[in-house]
């Protein structure tokens, strides 16, 4: 009964490559985010969905693509994968904006 | 705009003895603020937030905060830590269009 659920857990990939990392949560949130956390633990937004509606889009290179599908989802892409890349992805969730935010357990991805 | 400043990155302390965690924060609008924790190798879980009225707020784990909106600090305590509170901790606050943002993050280390 995992709140909310990130595949894969680990992805060790090579530079170049193209990589996705998926998020569920089935707590019947409306808000869904993305987070990378880097090597010293800071964390930084990335997305946020609100009913599958795009509505943070930080400063992000536009090799990142989300995309939520339904309510429950949200995806994220990664095109042309850089050594910077590598980091703690982590997805959340929460019943509106600005509310309690629920996380996944991370996805430690290394880029080679 | 809005910002959270956790004015300690690394806090050491023994077993046993009292802690406090800072965190200040600005925001042109009523906020809601947090804390979450985040243990090693998970994801952020919630300790307790504050919304509205009392400002004294209790949370899991025998953590509590008090909001002080003079000098706007959410600082953390907690009377006396055990090994197992070595962990992460993030402040965060949420306030304008429901857009969060988190602090630095705090390491507490809880030596014997």
């Amino acid at each position: 009964d995992t709140a909310v659920s990130q595949t894969p857990k680990y992805l060790v990939t090579q530079m170049g490559n193209d990589k996705s990392i998926k998020c569920e949560q089935n707590l019947g949130h409306d808000t869904m985010y993305w987070y990378k956390q880097d090597s010293k633990k800071f964390l930084k937004i990335m997305f946020s969905y609100n009913n599958k509606e795009l509505i943070i889009n930080e400063t992000v290179p536009n090799r990142f693509s989300p995309k939520s599908p339904d309510k429950a989802h949200l995806n994220l892409h990664i095109n042309s994968l850089e050594l910077g890349d590598s980091a703690v992805y982590f997805c959340a969730s929460s019943q509106a904006r600005g509310d309690t935010q629920y996380f996944g357990p991370g996805t430690r991805l290394t880029v080679l | 705009a809005q910002s959270v400043t956790q004015l300690d990155s690394q806090v050491p302390v023994f077993e046993e003895a009292p802690v406090e965690l800072r965190c200040n924060y600005s925001s042109s609008v009523s906020v809601y603020l947090f804390w979450y924790v985040q243990y090693p190798n998970q994801g952020l879980q919630l300790l307790l937030k504050y919304l509205s009225g009392s400002t004294l707020v209790k949370g899991i784990n025998g953590f509590e905060a008090e909001f002080n909106k003079s000098q706007t600090s959410f600082h953390l305590r907690k009377p006396s830590v055990h090994i197992s509170d070595t962990a992460e901790y993030f402040c965060a606050v949420s306030g304008n269009a429901g857009k969060s943002t988190f602090g630095d993050g705090t390491t507490l280390t809880v030596k014997p």
